[in-house]
């Protein structure tokens, strides 16, 4: 199956600052790009939808101006939360879909983010 | 979407087969029925996808019934290995603007 990588793979930031996590597609072309948040012991949440070249799609209750999404090649997007709050601690994990496989869905390893 | 509804969690010990059913009773007519298997720490892999009646591969069969308002993931002989959430989502993935929702997933625990 195809594969997608995400970097770093675990990150530990400060309250009040910025930072990046990438989703790479290695084998394929992503036409688009799903950013989703898991707290521990809970399901996957979708943050947002994006298409390359477009602006995202946020899902509601989820502030665009804090997860900063961009997905500006086939095979990278990257989600920046700005200013970090502890809440902000969680698993993030992206998906890739391509039309060359019926649109079938393939995740991502996952970041880990602590905030402190 | 269609919502689905699944066991919270299920126990089984090794070498029995474990089936785990998923309620879906508003799927729509061009849905597909999709099952993702989570580790803890990693991202959801793909186990199983179909339509209706049965699909088999080389870890888990999917039984759908005629009316695809639900369907059960079957694991033969499971081991410890397969202690996992497992998740049932309905979609249609042959619309390129669907999203995969999540549901709240199966606990799986494996005993020895």
């Amino acid at each position: 199956g195809a594969v997608v990588s995400q970097h770093p793979s675990w990150v530990i930031c400060k309250s009040g600052t910025s930072v990046k996590i990438e989703c790479r597609s290695l084998d394929f072309q992503a036409t688009t790009m799903f950013w989703y948040r898991q707290f521990p012991k809970q399901s996957l949440m979708l943050m947002a939808t994006s298409n390359e070249g477009s602006k995202a799609t946020y899902e509601q209750g989820v502030e665009k101006d804090k997860f900063l999404i961009n997905h500006a090649s086939l095979t990278l997007s990257t989600l920046t939360v700005t200013s970090a709050h502890p809440e902000d601690s969680s698993f993030y994990i992206c998906s890739g879909r391509t039309s060359a496989t019926n649109y079938e869905q393939y995740f991502g390893p996952g970041t880990r983010l602590t905030v402190t | 979407l269609a919502k689905t509804t699944q066991p919270i969690s299920m126990d089984s010990y090794e070498g029995q087969e474990v089936n785990i059913t998923c309620s879906h009773n508003n799927i729509a007519t061009n849905d597909y029925i999709t099952w993702y298997q989570q580790f803890p720490s990693q991202g959801p892999r793909f186990i199983i996808q179909g339509y209706k009646t049965k699909v088999t591969n080389e870890v888990a069969s999917l039984f759908i019934p005629a009316d695809r308002k639900s369907s059960t993931l079957s694991l033969p002989r499971v081991s410890l290995s397969d202690t996992a959430v497992y998740y049932c989502l309905v979609a249609n993935s042959m619309d390129s603007s669907y999203k995969l929702i999540f549901g709240s997933g199966t606990r799986l625990l494996v005993r020895p």
